[in-house]
């Protein structure tokens, strides 16, 4: 069956703007996670859904990172006002959700602010 | 907190074994591996959620020693497949499905 896919496998913008990120979880995996992973490092925890509501948003590094999944499915990774900094590739992952703790991992969104 | 990994980076030849350790400061309640190769998405090889629980891939393997707050990811009689980076995850609560805090990666290569 189908993975996860992101999209856009590439973003480049500029700083200041605005970016949306998007990823489509497997069908029926209720659990989605959002990660950003830097050049060299590990992937970093950003948000966690189950279902439509973030479990955990403690990654979330300020107030301009924002993520949604409103119907329990797509998720949208927001980031205004974007800063040099925030370049790095964003990795969605999705789970079942029922307890055997293997995340699936999308290609990924390579962001870079120029 | 982040686990540590170490070594960072390992070369070995072909069909020689590796060890690759991961460790925390904080009491843990399940260890995830993964593996990434160049380019690509990390990819699931096994989580233990018990101290003291070991478990076996082919020939990669792991152990979980909950009052060390340390796990262990064995790969013997290595295959050139067997190149990329090698993540250990840790979750702080009790729960198979929960956000997992990657370590820094020990980047494998596997020379023919």
């Amino acid at each position: 069956g189908a993975g996860v896919s992101q999209t856009p496998s590439n973003k480049v913008t500029e700083k200041g703007k605005y970016v949306e990120l998007r990823c489509d979880p497997i069908s029926g995996h209720t659990a989605l996670y959002w990660y950003r992973q830097s050049l060299g490092q590990g992937p970093e925890f950003l948000i966690y859904f189950q279902g439509t509501g973030a479990a955990d948003d403690s990654g979330l590094p300020n107030d301009r990172f924002f993520a949604v999944r409103p119907e329990g499915s797509v998720s949208t990774l927001k980031i205004q006002r974007t800063e040099r900094g925030d370049s790095a590739v964003y990795l969605c992952a999705t789970s079942p959700g029922t307890g055997g703790g293997e995340q699936f991992f999308g290609p990924g969104t390579r962001l870079t602010v120029l | 907190q982040q686990p540590v990994q170490s070594p960072q980076a390992v070369i070995l030849r072909e069909g020689e074994d590796a060890v690759i350790n991961c460790s925390s400061s904080k009491a843990l309640y399940s260890v995830h591996w993964y593996r990434q190769k160049h380019g690509e998405a990390p990819v699931f090889l096994m989580i233990l959620l018990k101290g003291g629980e070991q478990k076996g891939h082919e020939k990669i393997s792991a152990s979980f020693n909950e009052k060390k707050q340390q796990s262990s990811l064995y790969l013997t009689a290595s295959q050139l497949s067997y190149s990329g980076t090698y993540f250990c995850g840790t979750g702080i609560l009790p729960l198979a499905d929960d956000k997992i805090i990657f370590g820094k990666g020990t980047r494998l290569h596997i020379l023919p």
